[in-house]
């Protein structure tokens, strides 16, 4: 089963910041916290992982909070291409898998 | 630099029936993971290839088996084919059977 929380959906207008959160309660010492992003019948789309400190790429920000229990997704400045459904997944430094949850669908309005 | 690869796009089975799906990893990837996606749903992980061996397997029965070959490319075969198997099914490559995992465009199955 999938260890994370995140809200069914959220909305966010075109041109501002889209912050999508994560709840990782029982997150253990060696799991990361993987952002994907899957926008309709399309494959997965890799966006960012981290372990405990804030990472940044060109794509997005992750902000994990200091006890590890929650996290967020920061993408700077959304457009209408980022509508899809956005997953928060665990994964320990040894696990073979990713284990998915329902994922938070993400609407981008003009 | 091609990223996944996986063939055919699209398949229409029917019920009984079997099926080879197909992919390319990564340049540079040697580790290939599959998943089924049914629709609404999340990935489901069903097994993962590394060294051309099943690394680990999820609740998925026997009917599915796959393969790795010598140059990293892989296939899933489904035997006995049920409704239910209808699905998108996706694969990732990844270097190592541990890092960040990057996905093909799945193969959507449907059987009737």
């Amino acid at each position: 089963d999938a260890k994370t929380t995140q809200p069914t959906s959220m909305d966010c207008a075109e041109g501002r910041a889209a912050n999508l959160p994560c709840n990782h309660s029982t997150i253990s010492g060696n799991e990361y916290v993987y952002w994907y992003r899957q926008i309709h019948s399309q494959g997965p789309q890799y966006i960012i992982h981290g372990l405990k400190n804030n990472e940044t790429n060109e794509m997005a920000s992750l902000i994990i909070t200091e006890d590890r229990k929650s996290s967020t997704l920061i993408l700077p400045h959304a457009t209408l291409r980022d509508t899809a459904v956005y997953y928060c997944i665990l994964r320990g430094n040894s696990n073979y898998q990713l284990i998915w949850g329902a994922g938070t669908k993400l609407i981008i309005k003009p | 630099d091609a990223g996944v690869t996986q063939s055919p796009t699209h398949l229409i089975k029917t019920r009984g029936q079997q099926v080879t799906l197909r992919c390319s990893p990564k340049s540079g990837h040697d580790t290939v993971s599959w998943y089924q996606q049914a629709l609404g749903q999340g990935p489901q992980f069903i097994f993962q290839y590394y060294e051309e061996e099943e690394r680990q397997r999820g609740n998925f029965p026997d009917r599915f088996s796959g393969h790795q070959f010598p140059n990293y490319s892989s296939e899933l075969n489904v035997n006995a084919l049920l409704l239910g198997d209808s699905a998108l099914y996706l694969c990732a490559s990844s270097w190592g059977p541990f890092n960040e995992q990057f996905f093909g465009p799945g193969t959507r199955l449907t059987v009737l």
